[in-house]
Parts: C-alpha cells; structure tokens; sequence
C-alpha cells in the first residue's frame, strides 16, 4: 500500500489567491481527517469525515476554508482566499472508525502564502 | 471530553541513557492510548498503542510505553536512547471509533552524542 497520498507537497501561492490541497486515503479506511500544524497552535484538527460523510468541521478557522470528499478515495481541502497567516503544514490521516485503529499520516502539505 | 497533556515541551538526554517522555490523560471511560513520532519534515508515525491487557506495550524502534489507570498516565520510554531518536512525540487518546484521537501538544525530544 502507498500509504496515505497527499499532494501537492509544497505550495506557494500569492494572497488572495485560492488553494487546493489534495489527499488520497488508504483504501478500505472509513475516517479521514484533516490536520493543521503550527509552531504556535501545534496539531490543530480542521475537520473529519466518516464514510465520505463530514461530521465534525469546528476546527476549520473560517469561511475562507471548505473540504470535500466526493469519494472514498478523494479529498479536498481549500482555501479561499488565501492569507499570509494560512502558511502552515496541512496533514491528512485516514483510519478504519474502529477505536483500536490508529492512524496514518500523509507526509503534508507545506502551504506557503506570500 | 477527552484531553492529553504532555507536560514537557522539550526534553534533552545523553546517548545510550534511559528516555522517558510523560504524558497523562483525562477521559470519561476506557481510554485508546497512542504514541506518534514525527521526524522532521515529515508526518506522524505510528510508534505503539495501548487497547487493553498487559499495562506494558511494546512498539517499533525500542520504545515502549506504560499505562498507568490510577495515575492516568501513558509515559514513553527507552532503555538507550539514540541520537536518531531525536524527534517530536505526541500522544494522543480516544474512548471509540466515532471518536477522533485527541492529540498533545508533543514533547521534542533531543538526544546529544
């Protein structure tokens, strides 16, 4: 298995301007989650799906912010539009919605806005 | 509601001394328990967990970790400790599967030759 996917793995982009983070979770995982990492705030979880289903999206800063999973094998996180104070490192996870299951982590997005 | 702390924000050992990175939990029944190392640039990994049975676990690189129920504790440990071993640890809990995993703030750990 290639594990978690995510793409693209670093991304410079103007203010203003819209970005699209892309994750492919493990296939036959239920749960996907979604990860802000700072060195202010540390791990911030921004939303989760169960079954391509958004269940929890309280984490997600503002408006500017909206993710989807269209499928079991796809999803989105975007910013629109981008702020200098969006610069972060984005994670993906996915899991099996088992309380046994850890997760597994993409290797992030470094999202740069300038 | 469920919350982890690690009390420690940074945490310096010798190579070849024994490590322990703490972490202690509060939740509202049977906690899930759950150690993650992330090396630099890259994402969390799995390094052991905790379900039920023997309050000892063993995970990958030589760590292991005790569950503690009456000190609510979780602590990571390692005999000798490695320069490699330098790295940022979280840990994180969760009570179900509907659940997330709660994360720590995460402990770096810095091992000196």
């Amino acid at each position: 298995d290639a594990g978690v996917i995510q793409s693209p793995r670093h991304e410079v982009t103007e203010m203003g301007q819209e970005v699209t983070l892309r994750c492919k979770p493990i296939s036959g995982h239920n749960s996907l989650f979604w990860y802000r990492q700072t060195m202010m705030r540390g791990l911030e979880l921004l939303i989760y799906f169960n079954n391509n289903v958004p269940i929890d999206d309280s984490g997600m800063p503002e408006d500017r912010f909206s993710a989807k999973m269209p499928n079991a094998s796809f999803s989105t996180l975007k910013i629109q539009p981008s702020e200098p104070r969006d610069s972060a490192v984005y994670f993906c996870a996915s899991s099996q919605s088992t309380a046994n299951y850890g997760y597994t982590f993409g290797s992030g997005t470094r999202l740069t806005v300038v | 509601a469920q919350s982890v702390a690690q009390p420690e924000d940074q945490v310096n050992v010798a190579e070849g001394n024994p490590l322990t990175v703490k972490c202690t939990y509060s939740v509202s029944g049977n906690p899930y328990l759950f150690w993650y190392v992330q090396y630099p640039n890259r994402g969390l990994q799995f390094l052991l967990k905790y379900i039920t049975g023997d309050n000892l676990v063993k995970g990958s690189y030589g760590f292991e970790a005790e569950f503690n129920k009456s000190q609510t504790s979780f602590h990571l440990k390692k005999p000798s400790a490695l320069v490699s071993d330098s790295a940022l640890y979280f840990c994180a809990v969760r009570i179900s599967g509907n659940t997330p995993l709660v994360f720590g703030k995460g402990t770096r750990l810095s091992v000196i030759a």
